[in-house]
């Protein structure tokens, strides 16, 4: 599996944005780069996946390098209930079915 | 609520006791995976089901674990004769058939405590 590397832990203020970085050097062509996060007592919630281009959703934004080596989670206006580990996970479009989880990185939101 | 639901949400046995875990997925997905996860850890991949059918298996299923999907519907993870190391948060997931993107609806997890 090919290897993410994130911080392990990021602070904000609210309503403030958030940038969230993920390294991932040995990215494979086929590799899609999916964001999830996990709040405080619960599983895991999906955020955001993209291939190469830039991707907007309503939670948040993922920029993605050109080269792909890296990618950048965008949460645009921070609040108290986006406290959570964000997972940054590379997922091979021709071969997993899973997740393959890090250590992720521990956001925390002050008010 | 037509999330993915897990019984029971918490769990504590004695060491050597067996134990079984319920996962329902959400209606018409079709896959279903089980995950564990330890503290300040994330969850790892424990088992991939299709249907009924167990297509994976995680090195950390140990011949004391067992996973069933009977009828494509619920599933069940039992652990035999647990030890201590056992103890952990057990996740499941559903998804539909969408190719490698599809996203995974995780329930809330089931906890262990093995004394």
């Amino acid at each position: 599996d090919a290897k993410t590397t994130q911080p392990n832990s990021m602070e904000s203020n609210e309503e403030e944005p958030v940038h969230l970085p993920c390294n991932h050097s040995t990215i494979s062509g086929t590799d899609y780069i999916h964001w999830y996060r996990q709040l405080p007592s619960q599983g895991p919630e999906y955020v955001i996946h993209g291939l190469t281009s830039n991707v907007n959703n309503r939670m948040a934004s993922l920029a993605i390098a050109e080269d792909r080596k890296s990618s950048t989670l965008i949460l645009h206006r921070a609040t108290l209930r986006d406290a959570a580990v964000y997972y940054c996970i590379l997922r091979d479009v021709g071969l997993d079915y899973k997740l393959s989880f890090g250590a992720g990185t521990t956001v925390t939101v002050r008010a | 609520d037509t999330g993915v639901s897990q019984d029971p949400r918490h769990k504590i046995t004695k060491r050597g006791q067996n134990v079984t875990f319920r996962c329902d997925p959400i209606s018409e997905h079709n896959r279903l995976y089980w995950y564990r996860q330890t503290l300040g850890q994330g969850p790892e991949f424990l088992t991939y089901f299709q249907n009924e059918a167990q297509l994976e298996k995680s090195r950390l299923l140990s011949d004391r674990f067992s996973a069933e999907r009977p009828k494509g519907s619920f599933s069940t993870l039992e652990i035999q004769r647990t030890e201590q190391g056992d103890s952990a948060m057990y996740l499941c997931a559903s998804s539909t058939d969408r190719g490698f993107t599809d996203t995974q609806y995780f329930g809330p997890g089931t906890r262990l405590t093995v004394l």
